[in-house]
């Protein structure tokens, strides 16, 4: 089964809102997770990751999020642009593999 | 434009055929792979190859058959598939092994009739 799963697999957002997508994990041993987007029609492109020795990250209108106590990672994009239209996908690294989680399915309204 | 191009983008072939799928990248990476996409999966990592050795094959059926012959390009040979074969297959490339930042091709949609 999956060791990374995302818990909804739709948001709808308010273009110039924030966005907030969460994701669970199962291996407390997990050190490495890693943030996905694919657009329609593309493959899935690299947003960012965190290493289990940090809590927050961020990179441009991004920040990620773990909560290791509760095996959570969430992915907060600021100010929702119409291209942030996309599935997300949190994925972790397990023995050099990178495991994927089922998407979840960003939709900016105007 | 991630670096990785794969062809084609479309295939359809009866259960019969036997074709390949190709993906180039030109990124100078050391590691490639390929994974599969059904509708409301996950992706699902099929061969990974680090310096033109294979050192994954994470249970594919051998009607699969990746091929490397170099550090640049990475075949996917597909003969006698089946209906539920039927997927975006991604290629992708990383610098290295163990690291979480892949580039991925767009993919080859392929449809078995």
């Amino acid at each position: 089964g999956e060791s990374v799963g995302l818990h909804l697999p739709t948001l709808s957002v308010q273009e110039g809102d924030n966005s907030i997508i969460n994701c669970a994990y199962s291996n407390s041993a997990s050190d490495y997770f890693i943030w996905y987007k694919q657009e329609s029609g593309k493959g899935p492109q690299f947003i960012i990751d965190i290493r289990s020795n940090m809590d927050k990250r961020q990179g441009q209108r991004v920040t990620v999020l773990l909560n290791k106590t509760v095996k959570h990672l969430s992915l907060q994009i600021a100010a929702t642009q119409p291209g942030d239209s996309a599935v997300y996908f949190c994925a972790e690294i397990n023995d050099y593999k990178l495991s994927f989680g089922a998407g979840t399915t960003v939709t900016v309204r105007a | 434009e991630t670096g990785v191009t794969q062809t084609p983008r479309h295939l359809v072939m009866g259960m019969t055929n036997k074709k390949s799928l190709k993906c180039e990248q030109h990124l100078g990476h050391n590691a490639m792979y390929w994974y599969k996409q059904s509708a409301k999966k996950p992706l699902e990592l099929m061969f990974v190859y680090n310096f033109k050795e294979q050192t994954e094959n994470n249970s594919v059926p051998s009607r699969f058959s990746p091929e490397c012959p170099n550090s640049s390009h990475l075949f996917l040979h597909l003969h006698t598939l089946q209906p539920e074969d039927s997927a975006l297959y991604l290629c992708a490339s990383s610098q290295q092994l163990n690291t979480g930042e892949l580039f991925f091709g767009e993919g080859s949609r392929l449809t078995v009739l």
